[in-house]
């Protein structure tokens, strides 16, 4: 069964700051991995998308990398902003199987980023 | 634009009693799922379909149903109401065929039984 661990589970730092958030699973057959972000109250909203054959996606401040190998995903946020603040989930889905269109989550890394 | 959308937002129930959770999308996405959200646990999922008359069970789908019989709408029916199902849920979709698309989130139910 694949697992999905992400470490922090929280994680406060100044404003300004480069950060990197951390993913890992254990089983390395993926199609694509993918991040997220949850503001209090709110739904989930896709930051980016990692197909299984990529090694790294950008969007704006955000890169995210992919070592399938070694089961590890990071999502390195530049110049932080209070904006930030929020949760961060990342979520892997299966390569075959049953199972294949599904999301396995993390639990998530709680940001807080200090004006 | 295109939008998922979950309804209601917020309920309290009583424990025993059948609650049904509306998630409509306008995508027109065969790929429709159901997850709850609870501290300590993450997301979970409860029950999918990859099109019309298709439904699956997911991790924790005991006590809980749904049906497609079209393409925007996925009910989650809660058939007697427990304490334990008190949770936040989501509605998602994503495109058919192809496992890379990117999934789409409502904005949550949140489901209190008392």
């Amino acid at each position: 069964k694949q697992e999905v661990t992400q470490i922090p589970a929280a994680l406060s730092v100044p404003e300004g700051e480069n950060l990197v958030l951390n993913c890992s699973f254990t089983d390395s057959a993926i199609y694509n991995l993918q991040w997220f972000r949850q503001d209090p109250g709110k739904g989930l909203t896709s930051l980016l998308l990692i197909q299984s054959s990529q090694r790294e996606q950008t969007s704006g401040r955000l890169n995210a990398s992919l070592d399938k190998s070694s089961g590890r995903s990071t999502l390195y946020i530049a110049a932080s902003q209070p904006g930030d603040s929020a949760t961060y989930l990342c979520a892997v889905r299966l390569l075959s199987g049953a199972g294949s269109y599904q999301l396995t989550f993390g639990k998530g890394t709680k940001l807080s980023v200090i004006p | 634009d295109a939008e998922i959308t979950q309804s209601p937002r917020h309920k309290i129930t009583e424990t025993g009693r059948q609650v049904t959770l509306a998630c409509h999308q306008t995508w027109n996405h065969n790929n429709m799922f159901w997850y709850r959200q609870d501290l300590g646990h993450g997301l979970r999922l409860i029950h999918y379909s990859y099109g019309v008359q298709d439904t699956n069970k997911g991790e924790v789908s005991d006590g809980y149903s749904v049906s497609r019989s079209n393409t925007e709408d996925l009910p989650l029916t809660l058939e007697s109401a427990a304490s334990s199902q008190t949770s936040v849920y989501f509605c998602a979709s994503s495109e058919g065929s192809y496992s890379g698309n990117t999934i789409y989130f409502g904005e949550g139910s949140w489901l209190t039984v008392v």
